[in-house]
């Protein structure tokens, strides 16, 4: 239902752009983002719907945004910091079951 | 602020029963969220295991869905998973977690716990 490119990469300060793809009957399905930096938990970053964000964690900084065209949704970070080295995981749901995607792994150089 | 806290023995034997608990504090079980448990085995993705309504309700993954109890105790302010007969393929990272919903069905996990490690082994 969810497909993501497992890696990413881009420097210290750019901008990179990640996406989850919903499979087909699925393109107007909404999907949470949740980032798992290295030896910790996973921590919600944002819900996305196809208008746009809808909801953000407590205290997820503004360089994380989200948006949408089609079946594509993308995470964008900007300024990236050494510290948004990360798994990045979408999650969607339907009819009370939950799916996650594979997760894209980021590196910033 | 939500904050939960997974809580279980880290050591099961091959074909016993897997027994966590998670602890809701900061926002009252009975609000309209749904209560999730999710694994990640040792390098790899998130697996969603279930989820419980404080009415009861509950979805499971077909995958799991034989060997899975998710129950909840509004008392305690607790929600638990029972995973029996386990294999090492059991052996994960368990994380509780907390989804918003609409129209009464599970939507967004907006909240995780820490995660707890639990090794199946003899």
């Amino acid at each position: 239902v969810l497909t993501q490119s497992p890696s990413a990469s881009a420097s210290l300060g750019a901008s990179v752009n990640l996406t989850c793809t919903l499979s087909r009957g699925h393109t107007y399905y909404g999907i949470a983002w949740h980032q798992q930096q290295p030896e910790k938990g996973p921590r919600y970053l944002l819900t996305l719907h196809t208008t746009g964000v809808r909801y953000k964690g407590d205290g997820i900084p503004d360089r994380f945004s989200g948006s949408s065209s089609g079946a594509e949704r993308y995470l964008t970070i900007s300024s990236l910091q050494s510290e948004d080295e990360a798994d990045y995981f979408c999650q969607t749901w339907d009819s009370g079951i939950q799916v996650f995607g594979g997760g894209s792994k980021l590196t910033v150089l | 602020q939500v904050y939960l806290q997974e809580s279980g023995p880290g050591l099961v034997k091959p074909s016993g029963t897997l027994s966590l608990t998670c602890t809701v504090s900061g926002v009252s079980i009975y609000t309209s969220n749904w209560w999730s448990w999710i694994r990640q085995a040792p390098g790899k993705g998130l697996e969603w295991i279930g989820n419980i309504y404080h009415s009861g309700s509950t979805f499971y993954n077909a995958s799991l869905k034989s060997r899975v109890t998710i129950s909840v105790d509004m008392s305690m302010r607790q929600f638990s998973l029972k995973l029996n007969s386990v294999t090492a393929a059991d052996t994960a990272v368990y994380y509780c977690a907390v989804q918003d919903s609409v129209g009464g069905l599970p939507r967004a996990i907006y909240a995780w716990g820490q995660g707890t490690l639990v090794a199946v082994t003899s």
